[in-house]
């Protein structure tokens, strides 16, 4: 199974910080990764997909880049609305792997 | 509006079984590949299952291959999860996603426990 990595796994920030996670595979897997937030006590929602391709509705702060095995989500200038738990997910295989969360907290 | 309903879920004994089930609305359901994805209590997101648009392709997690069965009907929308000799290490809030680059479309999850 390809494992992913994401760093850091918390951070604290402000309102208005540029905020960047990132993410490694275990091997590669081209631009099959996606980004997701995730608040409290609700599901998942998609951002990023194709590595950098924002998904519908999404606020142009998010952005993606990277291939192979590198990858960072940016948040240009973050929101009160954006402290949540963020995670990657490789979808290069059938076997979906996620990241194991960065929890982006309040300074 | 793209809705996903999941129900089903609920207390269980080890050992014990449940079929949980997934309604979708608003989007081409019998267009998208649909998963199952879980949420152990305070933790990450763990991928279950997979069932491509037209049944062609089913593919599990190592965790619950033999135990769970991934299937859809998609003249009624649905999606289903049936699992069986259930353990603790199951208890989990179970997410359907119906993805195509990615998982695009999510349900609001449905809690599963197993214990005595």
């Amino acid at each position: 199974d390809i494992q992913m990595t994401q760093s850091p796994s918390s951070v604290s920030a402000s309102v208005g910080d540029r905020v960047t996670i990132t993410c490694r595979a275990s091997r590669g897997i081209s631009t099959w990764l996606a980004w997701y937030q995730q608040k409290p006590g609700r599901a998942p929602k998609l951002l990023i997909y194709a590595a950098s391709s924002l998904q519908s509705g999404v606020p142009s702060r998010f952005s993606g880049t990277g291939s192979g095995t590198d990858f960072t989500l940016t948040i240009s200038s973050l929101q009160p609305e954006d402290f949540a738990t963020y995670y990657c997910q490789q979808a290069n295989s059938f076997a979906w792997t996620f990241g194991q969360g960065t929890k982006v907290e309040i300074k | 509006e793209v809705q996903l309903v999941e129900s089903g879920g609920g207390l269980v004994k080890p050992g014990g079984s449940l079929r949980l089930s997934c309604i979708a609305s608003g989007f081409s359901f019998s267009s998208y590949t649909m998963n199952w994805v879980r949420q152990a209590p305070g933790k990450g997101l763990e991928w279950v299952s997979s069932i491509s648009s037209s049944n062609s392709y089913i593919y599990y997690a190592d965790s619950v291959k033999g135990r769970f069965t991934i299937s859809r009907d998609n003249a009624k929308n649905s999606l289903y999860l049936q699992m069986i000799s259930l353990r603790a290490e199951d208890t989990a809030v179970y997410y359907c996603a119906g993805s195509d680059a990615a998982a695009g479309y999510w349900g609001q999850g449905t809690l599963v426990t197993v214990s005595s």
